[in-house]
């Protein structure tokens, strides 16, 4: 079984709905992340969570919000969607003094 | 200025070759700087990281920092098809992974048999 896993895989939906997508992880890692990945811009960071207690914004949050619901779980929230969010989402998740992070397999996002 | 510039390519190279990929970061007080390898649809994976300055080695992948002129690179030697990929340069303040990752555009990579 995957050790990073995001719900659902792709999703087409229509601008003003509200969207949630889910990250989960068998790591015991505290460190979770959500980018989002365009292309020519690269992976872009929305949200990250150090621990349950705490998260930060990354570079482009806006139009984003986030839950931390337990040490294994990290979902991202579009509250009104709108069609310049359509992109590849990923969910990574590290420890404090590793090496890597560890990416999820994606969320393929379109919005209408 | 972007914070981390990669040419975005495509860097064809025949097989068996040496494939060199550059970044450059605009952040000097970067400590950790981190090679990852994406194929198409796929998620990143890690190939190589790197926090002193001078040359790591793993197989046929050397990264090399320089801290003074805020470069690092990837060599891939006796390129292969299946290196075919785009790489991935990211940056930290951190001292690991676990902080913060400024990522490149990332460079794609094809390599002719």
């Amino acid at each position: 079984d995957a050790d990073v896993t995001q719900t659902p895989r792709n999703r087409i939906t229509k601008t003003g709905k509200r969207i949630m997508l889910e990250c989960s992880q068998t790591k015991g890692h505290d460190r979770m992340y959500w980018y989002r990945q365009d292309p020519g811009l690269g992976l872009r960071l929305i949200y990250y969570s150090f621990d349950v207690k705490d998260i930060n914004k990354g570079e482009i949050s806006d139009g984003y919000s986030v839950s931390r619901q337990a040490q294994a779980k990290f979902s991202l929230s579009l509250e009104s969607a709108i069609p310049n969010q359509t992109a590849l989402y990923f969910c990574a998740t590290s420890d404090d003094i590793g090496d890597t992070q560890y990416f999820g397999p994606g969320t393929r996002l379109t919005v209408l | 200025q972007k914070e981390v510039e990669q040419n975005s390519g495509p860097l064809s190279v025949p097989e068996g070759a040496i494939a060199s990929l550059n970044c450059t970061y605009s952040d000097r007080g970067s400590q950790s700087f981190f090679w990852y390898r994406q194929y198409s649809g796929k998620s990143p994976e890690l190939i190589m990281s790197i926090y002193s300055n001078g040359d790591k080695e793993d197989g046929r992948f050397t990264a090399q920092l320089n801290k003074a002129s805020q470069y690092v690179s990837l060599l891939i030697r006796d390129s292969q098809p299946s290196d075919s990929a785009t790489y991935l340069c990211a940056v930290s303040r951190g001292k690991s992974s676990g902080d913060k990752l400024t990522f490149g555009t990332g460079t794609r990579l094809a390599v002719r048999p």
